[in-house]
């Protein structure tokens, strides 16, 4: 089936680590997007990315690196310097960069440090 | 700059009764709208979107929403609520441009008593 897989969708990491996000889709869609989600603050956007070897920073993209290489794959590094890293993470992805398509969304994966 | 807000973060009813989620939005240009759930650990599912054409959109599990741009407002109705209901809703707008990633609300929690 079509869709998008996040994956962990646990992770712990160590203060001091950088951490990889996974997230795949094999909706042929050109446009992937990264979300945060911590409680009472809705969805923020940290990047987007339109095509490939392409992408824009969003409201929070501080401390969080990601890279476009291939369609199907969109990964979110959250860095060392993020301050506050503990959070839902989200990725999305949509048929192009129209606003007047809906973008699907993976299941997620809740990052901890501990 | 496009914004939304949400009015009411938790929002209770009882089953059988009219579901009310409130969204406003700002935008400097003709928006798209848009109202995604989300259940426990999930990620976000689409009900309904706005484009254009009729301003009243009808989505999936009996939702409907209403554009009105005079009241600047996308406000989301169910006649009648189910326990299955139960979940956050985000309203999300995007403006009418290519390369934009969508913008969400804080959220609203819809509890459902028996």
């Amino acid at each position: 089936d079509g869709g998008i897989t996040q994956s962990p969708k646990y992770l712990f990491r160590k203060e001091g680590q950088n951490v990889t996000l996974s997230c795949e889709q094999n909706l042929n869609h050109d446009a992937m997007y990264w979300y945060r989600q911590d409680p009472g603050q809705g969805l923020r956007l940290i990047y987007y990315s339109q095509i490939v070897n392409d992408f824009q920073k969003g409201d929070i993209a501080e401390g969080y690196s990601v890279s476009r290489e291939k369609k199907e794959s969109f990964p979110l590094t959250v860095t060392s310097a993020q301050k506050n890293p503990t959070a839902f993470y989200l990725c999305a992805s949509s048929i192009g960069p129209w606003p007047n398509t809906e973008a699907f969304f993976g299941q997620g994966t809740r990052l901890t440090v501990v | 700059a496009q914004s939304v807000t949400q009015l009411g973060s938790h929002v209770s009813v009882s089953e059988g009764a009219l579901v009310l989620l409130r969204c406003n939005y700002s935008s400097s240009v003709p928006p798209y709208l848009f109202w995604y759930v989300q259940y426990p650990n999930q990620g976000l599912q689409l009900l309904l979107k706005y484009t254009t054409g009729a301003t009243l959109v009808k989505g999936i599990n009996g939702f409907e929403a209403e554009f009105k741009k005079s009241e600047t407002s996308f406000h989301l109705t169910k006649p009648s609520a189910h326990m299955s209901d139960a979940a956050e809703y985000f309203c999300a707008v995007s403006e009418g441009q290519a390369g934009t990633a969508l913008i969400f609300g804080k959220g609203t929690t819809l509890s459902v008593s028996s």
